[in-house]
């Protein structure tokens, strides 16, 4: 079946640490986003790409970085930056435009 | 710039209980409308959508009228199960933005009572 796996499931990051999170989808969608989650409260977008070698920073990109090498793939890199990096993140992807995205099952990021 | 405003949560029902949900949005255009659900500990599913003034979209006993006029898209359910329980987010597509980027509303928490 096709979808969009996120791994891992749970992640913890000391001080100081850069920690990447993984975003996989074999839906052969062209667009892929990163969204972050705070309890209680909606999804903020960090970053987006359109196609392969280009991406595009979101509302809230400050802190965190992304890379788009292959269409299948967009990682989330949360740098020592992100000062409150504790969240639930949300990777989703979608073909054209009117296509609705479809989403993983979340990454949930917790500081040490 | 695009908004959407979602009734807070949470809300607590009695299973067979009326469900409803409100939700309005502001954007330029006419954007397409969503509403996902999530699961606790799930990432999001796509619950229903509507494309166009006047579309209803429906999915597993849900329904949203696009209302153009009031610029709402309110989620409705004749009859919860306890298994509705979850939190559910109003969403709005603009066309005329890059991506297919999604504005989300807070979300509702939903708690159906057996």
């Amino acid at each position: 079946d096709g979808g969009i796996t996120q791994s891992p499931k749970y992640l913890f990051r000391k001080e100081g640490q850069n920690v990447t999170l993984s975003c996989e989808q074999n839906l052969n969608h062209d667009a892929m986003y990163w969204y972050r989650q705070d309890p209680g409260q909606g999804l903020r977008l960090i970053y987006y790409s359109q196609i392969v070698n280009d991406f595009q920073k979101g509302d809230i990109a400050e802190g965190y970085s992304v890379s788009r090498e292959k269409k299948e793939s967009f990682p989330l890199t949360v740098t020592s930056a992100q000062k409150n990096p504790t969240a639930f993140y949300l990777c989703a992807s979608s073909g054209t435009v009117d296509q609705p995205q479809h989403f993983g099952d979340g990454t949930r990021l917790s500081i040490l | 710039g695009d908004s959407v405003t979602q009734m807070e949560g949470p809300v607590t029902l009695s299973e067979e209980a009326f469900l409803t949900i409100n939700c309005t949005y502001t954007a330029t255009g006419y954007p397409s409308l969503f509403w996902y659900v999530q699961y606790p500990g799930e990432g999001l599913q796509l619950l229903l959508k509507a494309t166009k003034a006047d579309d209803k979209g429906s999915n597993k006993g849900f329904e949203a009228t696009y209302r153009k006029e009031t610029t709402s898209f309110h989620l409705e359910k004749g009859s919860v199960q306890v298994s509705d329980s979850a939190v559910y987010f109003c969403a709005l597509s603009a066309h005329y933005a890059a991506g297919n980027k999604l504005t989300f509303g807070g979300g509702t928490r939903v708690l159906v009572k057996p």
